[in-house]
């Protein structure tokens, strides 16, 4: 089955404190992986894709295929960092469809 | 930077009625999606769409639904006879033609409320 599990719907962490979003998945091959962002008010956004392996605004996200995790960590959290955040993944064909975890509210705290 | 769009941002409709929600994809874009998300779920597949026909549906998209891309940019989603469990978010998404280019691009979503 295809799945992405994100076991924690809200995240609280004081500005500054390492971030650490989880994220497992369960796909019969070899899947792309994502983490989108939503920030209040505003459109599902890419973050990052395993592919790419970039650190976009502090973020990194490594894959591992062993223990199917695509975690997604920040050294230290800022405030502008409180969004909804979704782990995802699609297939490796041209129109394969996202499918997405249930998503983690995270919450910087001052 | 080019972006999705969708109108209405909010629609409310009486259960049994037609709507339409509207979509333009971003220009060059090739592939096109709807996804929809109900209040507290998550962000669930409904219909992919490539070259003017339907690439892959899910369960969800039963014969109530339909896509539809009419006029070359708008990319439309029509709910038949709305009931009160279509109520949800519906976002649209398009991808671009070249190969490893994965990512799909949001719309803001459409806010359907079926009274």
């Amino acid at each position: 089955a295809q799945r992405v599990t994100q076991p924690e719907k809200l995240l609280s962490v004081f500005k500054g404190a390492p971030v650490e979003l989880k994220c497992n998945y369960s796909y019969s091959g070899s899947p792309e992986l994502f983490w989108y962002v939503q920030y209040s008010r505003q459109r599902l956004q890419l973050l990052l894709r395993h592919i790419s392996r970039e650190s976009i605004k502090g973020f990194t996200a490594d894959l591992n295929k062993g223990e199917t995790s695509f975690h997604l960590k920040k050294p230290f959290a800022q405030e502008e960092d409180s969004a909804m955040y979704y782990c995802a993944l699609s297939g490796r064909n041209r129109d394969d469809k996202i499918i997405f975890g249930k998503g983690t509210r995270l919450h910087i705290l001052p | 930077e080019p972006e999705v769009t969708q109108t209405p941002s909010h629609q409310v409709t009486q259960m049994g009625q037609e709507v339409i929600l509207r979509c333009v994809p971003i220009s060059n874009h090739l592939y096109f999606y709807w996804y929809r998300q109900i209040l507290g779920q998550k962000v669930e597949f409904l219909v992919s769409f490539y070259n003017n026909e339907i690439s892959e549906k899910s369960e969800i998209f039963d014969d109530q639904f339909s896509v539809e891309r009419p006029d070359g940019s708008n990319f439309t989603l029509k709910i038949r006879s709305t009931k009160l469990e279509d109520s949800a978010m519906y976002f649209c998404a398009s991808r671009g033609g070249l190969a490893g280019s994965y990512e799909q691009y949001f719309g803001p979503g459409t806010r359907l409320t079926v009274t």
